[in-house]
């Protein structure tokens, strides 16, 4: 069974730019959150798609967005962006299913975003 | 504020001892915690989840302890081994979602 697949491993932008990110769940799960791991903050919720619908979001500006596609698929997007947005951006998926409250997530391993 | 805390920023250990690494929580009403691992420039691994209608879970060399009275949760790795160096984040998971919510991490380092 494959694994979360991040889409591009590395990204050097500029500041104004915007940037777009990728992720592939595991194969059935419908749940994807996205975080951001930097030195200071440690692991950050962004937000959590589940069926194409955003269901949870973290406390994040607006340049920070994303969707999530009919097959799982996510994307995050990054718009103006700020040389505080250098990170590693982690995508990660779960089954989401109502069925147990238990479930753990499955982290791909994630994008690193240069801002200059 | 820190809703989970994790004190230790790093923690050494010789190989065959045993590694305990600790984790606070302030909200009472969590329920379910996780430890993930993680390498340089990986995301993180899954590791070992307990629910608050246990004390203990173990799997291998790992076991989890959650002490809901202290608000204390902790993971326990014996024998240590070289390979388990890296950093441990304890999580919980928000009730209601998928929003996991982390500790500032530990850094486990095992000497041969």
């Amino acid at each position: 069974k494959a694994g979360v697949t991040q889409t591009p491993r590395y990204l050097i932008k500029t500041r104004g730019q915007q940037v777009t990110l990728s992720c592939s769940p595991i194969s059935g799960h419908r749940s994807v959150s996205w975080y951001q791991q930097t030195p200071g903050q440690g692991l950050q919720f962004l937000f959590e798609y589940f069926s194409e619908t955003q269901r949870n979001k973290g406390n994040f500006p607006g340049r920070f967005s994303g969707r999530q596609f009919s097959n799982s698929r996510s994307e995050m997007n990054v718009s103006t962006l700020e040389l505080g947005d250098s990170a590693l951006y982690l995508c990660a998926s779960s089954s989401g299913a109502a069925v147990s409250r238990y479930t753990e997530a499955f982290f791909g391993q994630g994008t690193r975003l240069t801002v200059v | 504020d820190q809703q989970v805390k994790q004190n230790s920023p790093s923690l050494s250990v010789q190989e065959g001892r045993i590694s305990i690494l600790n984790c606070d929580y302030t909200n009472s009403m969590f329920d379910y915690f996780l430890w993930y691992k993680k390498y340089p420039a990986e995301g993180p691994t899954f590791l070992i989840s307990i629910s608050s209608i246990k004390d203990k879970n173990e799997d291998g060399r790992f076991t989890v302890f959650l002490n809901k009275s202290a608000k204390h949760l902790s993971l326990h790795i014996v024998p240590s081994q070289p390979g388990d160096s890296a950093v441990y984040f304890c999580a919980i998971m928000e009730g209601g979602s998928e929003k996991l919510v982390f500790g500032k991490g530990t850094k486990l380092t095992v000497n041969p």
